[in-house]
């Protein structure tokens, strides 16, 4: 069974790195995924798709400082000197044979 | 650029049927490029994909929504539907209409988000 893994929530000081951390379930470790921002009070925003390989093409506008990796089973969203717009959910997507599946989405606060 | 606009009934009673449109402006519904869809989200809670539709009426639905779900387009009009029978209060959420990028005749990444609309379930 296709499923996305999140951590409910991740915390990081304003001007700082954070990384975020997405992982497909056994059996799924060369999906692509796509990172989606959610902030408050807001509809969410696509940033990125991200193949397993690490490579990623973002969204129209999608800032420098958010970039995408990945390891194994394991897909990434680190955003760079972070900012209080930052302040966000975070949604991991990916996609099967005719099925779509999200990640419980991940809290991250700005300190 | 696409964008994407819902509209529909913002109060549903329960065992009723949710009726949503979305309109596709900036594109062409008719593009072999995308699938059209919609995704929801309970108060408070995390995103779950509802079902997608290729232009050609092809349809994939969520397994657990599927025998409640029809997603129907109108190419003329440029718009599509989202009809969810039987309600009850778990079906109260935000709705988002969205369009996924085409790939082997698949839905996959979503490009593109519609604003979202509230739809609560009660009499």
């Amino acid at each position: 069974q296709l499923v996305l893994t999140q951590s409910p929530s991740a915390s990081a000081s304003l001007g700082a790195s954070v990384k975020l951390t997405c992982t497909l379930s056994s059996g799924h470790s060369s999906y692509a995924i796509a990172w989606h921002q959610q902030q408050p009070e807001k509809g969410p925003r696509y940033l990125m798709k991200l193949n397993g390989d690490g490579s990623h093409s973002k969204g129209d506008g999608i800032p420098d400082r958010f970039s995408g990796s990945s390891s194994g089973a394991e897909r990434y969203l680190t955003i760079s000197s972070l900012q209080s717009e930052d302040e966000a959910d975070y949604y991991c997507q990916t996609w099967g044979t005719g099925i779509v599946v999200f990640g419980g989405g991940t809290k991250l606060t700005v300190l | 650029q696409l964008q994407l606009q819902e509209s529909g009934p913002g109060l549903v009673k329960p065992s009723e049927t949710l009726s949503l449109t979305c309109i596709v402006s900036g594109g062409s519904i008719s593009s072999r490029s995308y699938y059209w869809g919609w995704v929801r989200q309970p108060p408070g809670k995390g995103l779950e994909w509802i079902g997608s539709l290729y232009y050609s009426g092809s349809t994939y639905y969520n397994p657990s929504l599927k025998s409640r779900v029809t997603i129907s387009v109108d190419t003329s009009k440029t718009q599509f539907s989202l009809k969810l029978s039987s309600v009850t209060a778990a079906d109260t959420a935000v709705y988002y209409c969205a369009g996924y990028s085409e790939i082997n005749s698949h839905p996959t990444v979503i490009d593109y988000w519609g604003q979202g609309t509230l739809v609560t379930v009660s009499s």
